[in-house]
């Protein structure tokens, strides 16, 4: 059954340093997603990405965020400077020509 | 905001139906409720969804009442396996059907 990858699993990063998260969404699929879950609390939408473009972004999906899928399979999540506050898990998701969102594993990132 | 409540914890014996409910007033004609489920800190599973009909697939059920207000979903035999944060979601008809999550229901089930 075809499903959404993720890499690294793991990214333990210094603070001020750029983080890149990559996404291999299920193929065919056309709607991709960013969520992120700080520990112990609620999965939050961070952006939508649409005909390669960003549809729609969150309050929290400020200027030191952005998105990309370079080469028509990966999709991935950049975080120019990265604070302690961005640790969290980081799911990315993608969505076909139906209603549903299929979740990858998640990137557990840890600022230090 | 969420558009939906659930409540935050429930129990339930192992090899029983475990049966989660979850309300939804302000549900648009339109909006699907989707239900998921978090084992962990992994990906949001997903488990079933439904527009107006109860819908069955081989994980669990979903009724949905013909008010759209509520729905219940039914996992008929609770395993250990079963036991996560259940979420229910009303897809939020934007265009971009961005997931709105609430806090869910942890499910312990119990040998």
């Amino acid at each position: 059954e075809p499903e959404v990858t993720q890499t690294p699993s793991h990214q333990v990063t210094q603070m001020g340093q750029e983080v890149i998260l990559r996404c291999v969404p299920i193929s065919n699929h056309l709607y991709f997603y960013w969520y992120r879950q700080i520990l112990g609390q609620k999965v939050e939408f961070l952006v939508s990405f649409y005909n390669n473009e960003i549809s729609e972004k969150s309050e929290i999906f400020d200027d030191q965020f952005s998105v990309e899928r370079p080469d028509g399979s990966n999709f991935t999540l950049k975080i120019r400077s990265t604070k302690l506050e961005d640790s969290a898990m980081y799911f990315c998701a993608s969505k076909g020509t139906g209603e549903t969102q299929y979740f990858g594993p998640g990137t557990r990132l840890l600022v230090l | 905001d969420a558009k939906t409540t659930q409540p935050p914890s429930m129990d339930c014996a192992e090899g029983r139906a475990a049966n989660l409910p979850c309300n939804h007033s302000t549900i648009s004609g339109n909006e699907y409720v989707y239900w998921y489920r978090q084992i962990h800190s992994q990906g949001p599973q997903y488990i079933i969804h439904g527009l107006k009909n109860n819908e069955t697939n081989e994980m669990a059920s979903l009724i949905i009442t013909e008010d759209r207000k509520s729905s219940t979903l039914i996992l008929p035999h609770a395993t250990l396996r079963d036991t996560a944060v259940y979420y229910c979601i009303v897809s939020y008809n934007s265009g971009t059907y961005k997931y709105i999550f609430g806090t869910g229901t942890r499910l312990k089930v119990l040998a």
